[in-house]
């Protein structure tokens, strides 16, 4: 069963809106970690933001934020005022467990698009 | 700090051939993981080392293995390359401690294309 799902291929959004990329999530552990990451063009993955699942906040990070809904199991991106810059692919990734033996799982990607 | 690299950047290989790709990662990080990248499957893990061991394993072919040496650089080896394999391959470090989560950071990746 897919662990991440990203139901957006691709979103387009003008540029200096805000936009929501969604991701939800399926896991019985009840200690994970959210994280999403943007790849440009470039190919190189970059670490946008981080949400564990006792954080009683929503994360943000600059004008990158975490809607984080538990209950409906879904941890979505949220983008204030788009640059063009961040036109690239965006992914949603889960690290399961507490244990180190578990390794992150990656849903397959919104690729963004903004516009002038 | 000087972020993760990945040598070689592109590599382009035969059928039947053999290749090993090269990962250090940020200094201070003993967790490096390896990940392949294609436009069908998307991002797919393929094993963590962590203090020389590898501590977590995804579902690849025995022609794929890794090491990790003292000084936290890893290296993955492919044998007997297939059509298949062209990918983009996409090593990550972290902190790695158990108990934790530490987000991963990502090198430039190697574009390997085998012909």
């Amino acid at each position: 069963a897919q662990k991440i799902t990203q139901t957006q291929p691709g979103m387009f959004v003008q540029e200096k809106e805000a936009v929501t990329l969604d991701c939800t999530y399926d896991t019985s552990d009840p200690s994970y970690g959210l994280f999403w990451y943007k790849q440009p063009s470039s190919g190189e993955m970059i670490f946008l933001i981080y949400q564990g699942s006792y954080d009683q906040q929503n994360a943000t990070e600059g004008r990158y934020s975490l809607n984080f809904q538990k209950a409906r199991k879904s941890a979505n991106l949220v983008i204030s005022a788009s640059q063009l810059g961040d036109s690239a692919m965006y992914f949603c990734a889960m690290r399961e467990g507490d244990n180190y033996g578990q390794n992150f799982v990656f849903g397959p990607g919104t690729r963004l698009s903004v516009l002038p | 700090k000087a972020g993760v690299t990945q040598t070689p950047r592109y590599l382009i290989k035969t059928r039947g051939q053999q290749v090993t790709l090269s990962c250090s990662p940020i200094s201070g990080h003993r967790s490096v993981s390896w990940y392949q990248q294609t436009p069908g499957q998307g991002l797919q893990f393929l094993f963590e080392y962590f203090s020389e061991t590898q501590r977590n394993k995804g579902n690849f072919p025995g022609r794929f293995s890794g090491r990790q040496f003292s000084n936290s650089r890893s290296e993955m080896n492919v044998s007997t390359l297939e059509l298949g394999d062209s990918a983009l391959y996409l090593c990550a470090s972290s902190e790695g401690a158990q108990g934790v989560f530490h987000e991963q950071y990502f090198g430039p990746g190697t574009r390997l294309t085998v012909t």
